[in-house]
């Protein structure tokens, strides 16, 4: 079954400089979640969009931003890079239309390292 | 606010032992709850999950049962395998929304 495809796997940016982050999520599902997981930590919840609208907001920093597009792969872009932002970049999409209790399934994430 | 508490690793059982990991939640309303794990280098896999009071999830040996009444969601296995090491992540959602995760508790299992 297609899982949920995130690009690139890995990424060395240096301080200061911008990175975009995408997601591919799982045909047809509708909705689709960032989450940033730090070394030996959990992952914690940046920003969602449901329907290519914006759901919920979490811890996201205001040098981060994110959209979903018409085909629902969404992209992280961040910029200022600071050596804090190194961290495991998790997207993750459910059907949010079948109900509660649906499922996220996430990506292999993607690994940025700022130097 | 919204939290889950889980035992703190590592956890380290002889191939074969018995497993609990202890997950506890507070959350409003009637949350959603899941376990994933998590393999070294790879993403969040979901292991299993219970939407409703006492449902019991379960998926490849591993068990999970809804008890609103202690607001919990242990985590049981009765025979691990070398291949079970890996972080095992608690967390709920109430109604599609954000997850909330615990801390994760890092199993190794040795042959």
């Amino acid at each position: 079954a297609a899982g949920v495809i995130q690009s690139p796997r890995h990424l060395i940016k240096e301080k200061r400089e911008t990175a975009t982050l995408k997601c591919y999520p799982i045909p047809r599902h509708d909705t689709v979640y960032w989450y940033q997981q730090g070394p030996g930590q959990d992952p914690q919840f940046l920003i969602s969009f449901y329907e290519k609208m914006q759901s919920d907001k979490g811890s996201i920093p205001d040098r981060f931003s994110a959209q979903q597009f018409s085909d629902y792969h969404s992209e992280l872009n961040m910029s200022s890079l600071e050596l804090g932002d190194s961290a495991l970049y998790f997207c993750a999409s459910s059907l949010r239309g079948q109900g509660d209790g649906q499922p996220q399934h996430f990506g292999d994430g993607t690994r940025l390292s700022i130097l | 606010g919204n939290s889950v508490t889980q035992m703190e690793g590592p956890v380290t059982l002889s191939e074969e032992a018995f497993l609990t990991i202890n997950c506890t939640y507070t959350a409003t309303g009637y949350p959603s709850l899941f376990w994933y794990v998590q393999y070294p280098g790879e993403g969040l896999q979901l292991l299993l999950k219970a939407t409703k009071a006492d449902d019991k999830g379960s998926n490849k040996g591993f068990e999970a049962t809804y008890r609103k009444e202690t607001t919990s969601f242990h985590l049981e296995k009765g025979s691990v395998q070398v291949s079970d090491s890996a972080v095992y992540f608690c967390a709920f959602d109430s109604g599609n929304t954000p997850l909330v995760f615990g801390k994760g508790t890092r199993l190794s299992v040795i042959a």
